[in-house]
This record gives C-alpha cells, sequence and structure tokens, in this order.
C-alpha cells in the first residue's frame, strides 16, 4: 500500500542555520504531497501542499518540491527561527478511484531550533 | 478560513463509559475524518465520512463508532471506553483539492 517515510528526528538546529526534512514517498496512483506543523499542545496546520510533479510548494520561508523520478519531497527553509521548533508531518493523499482524499502520514520529524 | 472545533480539548473518563467527542466545521465540506495520534505510531485514521450520514472504517476502526447526522458535524463515540484508548484525538475535513484542516484535538485520558 501507500506508504510515507520520513528522517527520524529528533533534529535540533542554531537559529539562522538551513533546514532539509527528508520525505520519500510510495504511492500507486498520483498523489497530492502535503507538509503539516504541529505545534505544541496543538493539532496539525496545512503548511504546504503539491499536486503534480515538478510543483513546488511554498509558505512562510518553507518550500517542497514533488519529485516524481525520486519520489521525494523533501521540505527545506532557508533560515530557521525558534518559533518553527515544531513536529512535521510529511503526508500524502491519494486522488485515485477511492477518491476519499485520505491522507497518509510520516512519522513525523520534531525540530527544535535553538537561539 | 477554514475553521474546524473540537467539543473539549481534554477529557478525563472512567473505564467502561460511553464517550462522545464532538467535531463541527463551517465550510460545507463532504469529508471529515477522524485520526488518534499515539507517541511512535504516528496518526492513524479511525473513521471518515464523505456524506451526511455515510461512513467508511479506517485503519483502526475496533471500539469506536461514529455519526454523521448533519454536515457539518462528525461525532466519534467509544462504545465502552478503554485505558488503550487513552490518546490525542483529531477531527479534519476535507477540501475538494485534498486539502485537510485539523482542529485543535482532544486529550482524552482513560483511567
Amino acid at each position: 500500500g501507500d506508504s510515507v517515510t520520513q528522517m527520524e528526528g529528533p533534529v535540533t538546529l542554531s537559529e539562522e542555520a538551513f533546514l532539509t526534512i527528508n520525505c520519500t514517498y510510495t504511492a500507486t496512483g498520483y498523489p497530492s504531497l502535503f507538509w503539516y506543523v504541529q505545534y505544541p499542545g496543538e493539532g496539525l496546520q496545512l503548511l504546504l501542499k503539491a499536486t503534480k510533479a515538478d510543483d513546488k510548494g511554498s509558505n512562510k520561508g518553507f518550500e517542497a518540491t514533488y519529485r516524481k523520478e525520486t519520489t521525494s519531497f523533501h521540505l527545506e527553509k532557508g533560515s530557521v527561527q525558534v518559533s518553527d521548533s515544531a513536529v512535521y508531518f510529511c503526508a500524502l493523499s491519494d486522488r485515485g478511484s477511492s477518491n476519499t482524499g485520505k491522507l497518509i502520514f510520516g512519522q513525523g520529524t520534531t525540530l527544535q531550533v535553538k537561539p | 478560513d477554514v475553521k474546524v472545533t473540537q467539543s473539549s480539548r481534554y477529557l478525563v473518563k472512567r473505564t467502561g463509559e460511553k464517550v462522545f467527542l464532538e467535531c463541527v466545521q463551517d465550510m460545507d465540506h463532504e469529508n471529515m475524518f477522524w485520526y488518534r495520534q499515539d507517541p511512535g505510531l504516528g496518526l492513524r485514521l479511525i473513521y471518515f465520512s464523505y456524506d451526511v450520514k455515510m461512513k467508511e472504517k479506517g485503519d483502526i476502526p475496533e471500539g469506536y463508532s461514529v455519526s454523521r447526522e448533519k454536515k457539518e458535524r462528525f461525532s466519534l463515540i467509544l462504545e465502552s471506553a478503554s485505558t488503550n484508548q487513552t490518546s490525542m484525538y483529531l477531527c479534519a475535513s476535507r477540501t475538494s483539492s485534498y486539502e485537510q484542516y485539523f482542529g485543535p484535538g482532544t486529550r482524552l485520558t482513560v483511567t
């Protein structure tokens, strides 16, 4: 079945460092890809998305490019801030025959940014 | 902005009690979802609904049921709560472009 694999955390960075969180997927259909962020004690917030190959999603300085050839959707940010400390989830939504839009999540990667 | 609300942020119940978790969305979405989130296990889909009175089991439906009497409201029911149902419960609704929007979550403790 479809699956998402994220790099294990926690990831600890200093403020203004470059961030990459790796995400790869396995899917039989043509999924949409998402990054969600979860701040402590809160629900998940949609960070960015991409719906087809070579699409780049971006929001709040974060970017991710849908790479079909490597089945990847890595999250990047050029300069992280303390306020970016959170758990980040990569997810895919199968838009195939079932059409339910069920999300399949990676395990989540905890990011801690130190001042 | 899409708004998804959940009836409680924190809930403590006793083993064997019947528990209702309520979720309301204000964007007229047809599809709604219930997940549970546990450390080391990530998010797992319990049930989803694609229309009023229509529902389908997710990956871990055992011990749960759902109700969708109105489009904006999707309820998760624990028929007889057990300690292994202590978890964070997250509700979401889905747009036509497959984005899911989540509520703030209910942290349920069953003692």
